[in-house]
């Protein structure tokens, strides 16, 4: 069964420090997503992303995170300039589209923030 | 604004005992779609189970099973004849559709499933 596959499983970071973390959603969806799970608490909305342009995001998503594809493949989460808050669980999602679709999700991405 | 209320944080059983995990939401929309997705100690989310909200037809799949009820805001999860592995924690979430496609999903704060020999 195709899957959602993120890199790295794990990153640590210097605060102030700008990182890049990488998803390949299932080839057959459009709909792309970011969540982030605090460690200990529910799994938070950053951004949608659908025909290379943000749909929708949080207001989390400020200023310091950025989304791209840049490519037929990847899909990445930028941070500028990481926080101490910003150490969480980041989890990328894809679906077909439309309201009844599940999303799916890959393994997550643990940021840990020095 | 959607919400999502899971009261139980965590819950204990013994292997082979049912159990319900509860969920209450809250949304303006006529049309909303709910899910469950599971966390098992390794940390990634599986998607379990989805109900769309014009019907309440309760279901059954396996040892899961889901009783949906409008008139109560309530989606609620029942997991038959619990086994270790079921040990994980469980999230209900609720969709909102996004103008131009895709969906937004609101979780709810998780409830924890500690199965026991």
């Amino acid at each position: 069964e195709p899957e959602v596959t993120q890199t790295p499983s794990h990153q640590v970071t210097q605060m102030g420090q700008e990182v890049i973390l990488r998803c390949v959603p299932i080839s057959n969806h459009l709909y792309f997503y970011w969540y982030r799970q605090i460690l200990g608490q529910k799994v938070e909305f950053l951004v949608s992303f659908y025909n290379n342009e943000i749909s929708e995001k949080s207001e989390i998503f400020d200023d310091q995170f950025s989304v791209e594809r840049p490519d037929g493949s990847n899909f990445t989460l930028k941070i500028r300039s990481t926080k101490l808050e910003d150490s969480a669980m980041y989890f990328c999602a894809s679906s077909t589209g439309g309201n009844n679709q599940p999303q799916h999700f890959g393994d997550g991405t643990r940021l840990s923030i020095l | 604004a959607q919400k999502v209320t899971q009261a139980q944080t965590e819950i204990s059983v013994v292997e082979k005992e049912d159990v319900t995990l509860d969920c209450v939401y809250e949304t303006r929309d006529t049309t909303y779609y709910l899910f469950w997705y599971k966390q098992p100690p390794s940390g990634e989310l599986v998607f379990l189970i989805r109900r769309n909200s014009f019907d309440e037809q309760n279901e059954i799949s396996g040892r899961y099973s889901w009783n949906f009820q409008k008139s109560t805001s309530s989606f609620n999860f029942t997991i038959t004849a619990s086994q270790v592995v079921d040990s994980a924690v469980y999230f209900c979430a609720l969709s909102e559709a996004l103008t131009g496609g895709g969906n937004k999903l609101t979780f709810g704060t998780g409830t924890q499933l500690k199965v026991e020999l």
